[in-house]
């Protein structure tokens, strides 16, 4: 079975700065990595997602994130935040080869401020 | 990339009553799908894995006679939420992987509310 923690549940930035929220995971067996937001009353939207070969992965609107096998960490960063990314982003991980059956961190509140 | 299409995106019901939602791959097929369930300020739960031309798989904890999966095509999936209660009310989301399986995709999902 596959675990995700969040280890912040909201993340208040002001606009222009760095961020990363960070993502930890558990399983004993290979898995695939995916971080999608969700503005409020919306479904998700894929940030974007490590299957294989580079560690660091390049998504949508300016995040990155880079997957650490040993630490078993997936962060995501994006290195100057506008207003509009204020949002609820999720971490997940889908076990290899499982149809991509999804396990959801709790989600981390990132709040933009001007 | 591939979609999924979900309906209604909300809908309000009485209680007792039933309601089902739709989860429609548009442009691939799909063997499986996923259904999720989201409260309010809180993450997406797995709720059950729809599976074409065989019965569903619940996650531990989900009623099966209360959450009704049917498979009914490769494009088709519906959750019928019965004999619904104010506490069923949440935000239902699926997913279905797509046919080279690089990832799952979402539905828009469906908010529903019983009064």
């Amino acid at each position: 079975a596959q675990s995700v923690t969040q280890l912040d549940s909201q993340v208040p930035v002001f606009e222009e700065a760095p961020v990363e929220l960070r993502c930890n995971y558990s399983s004993s067996v290979s898995v695939y990595l995916f971080w999608y937001v969700q503005y409020p009353n919306q479904g998700l939207q894929l940030l974007l997602k490590y299957l294989s070969g580079s560690t660091l992965v390049k998504g949508i609107n300016g995040f990155e994130a880079e997957f650490n096998k040993s630490q078993t960490s997936f962060h995501l960063r994006k290195p100057s935040v506008h207003i509009s990314d204020t949002a609820e982003y999720f971490c997940a991980v889908s076990e290899r080869g499982g149809g991509f059956k999804t396990i959801f961190g709790a989600g981390t509140r990132l709040f933009v401020k001007a | 990339g591939a979609v999924v299409s979900q309906h209604p995106s909300w809908v309000i019901c009485k209680s007792g009553t039933s309601v089902k939602i739709e989860c429609r791959s548009l442009d691939f097929q799909a063997t499986t799908m996923f259904w999720y369930r989201q409260f309010p300020k809180q993450s997406l739960m797995l709720m059950a894995t729809s599976n074409e031309g065989s019965k569903a798989t619940y996650e531990q904890g989900v009623e099966k006679d209360k959450f009704l999966i049917n498979h009914a095509s490769l494009t088709l999936s519906t959750l019928t939420v019965t004999s619904a209660h104010p506490e069923d009310s949440s935000f239902y989301i699926c997913s279905a992987p797509d046919t080279q399986n690089t990832e799952a995709f979402f539905g828009q999902g469906t908010r529903l509310t019983v009064v």
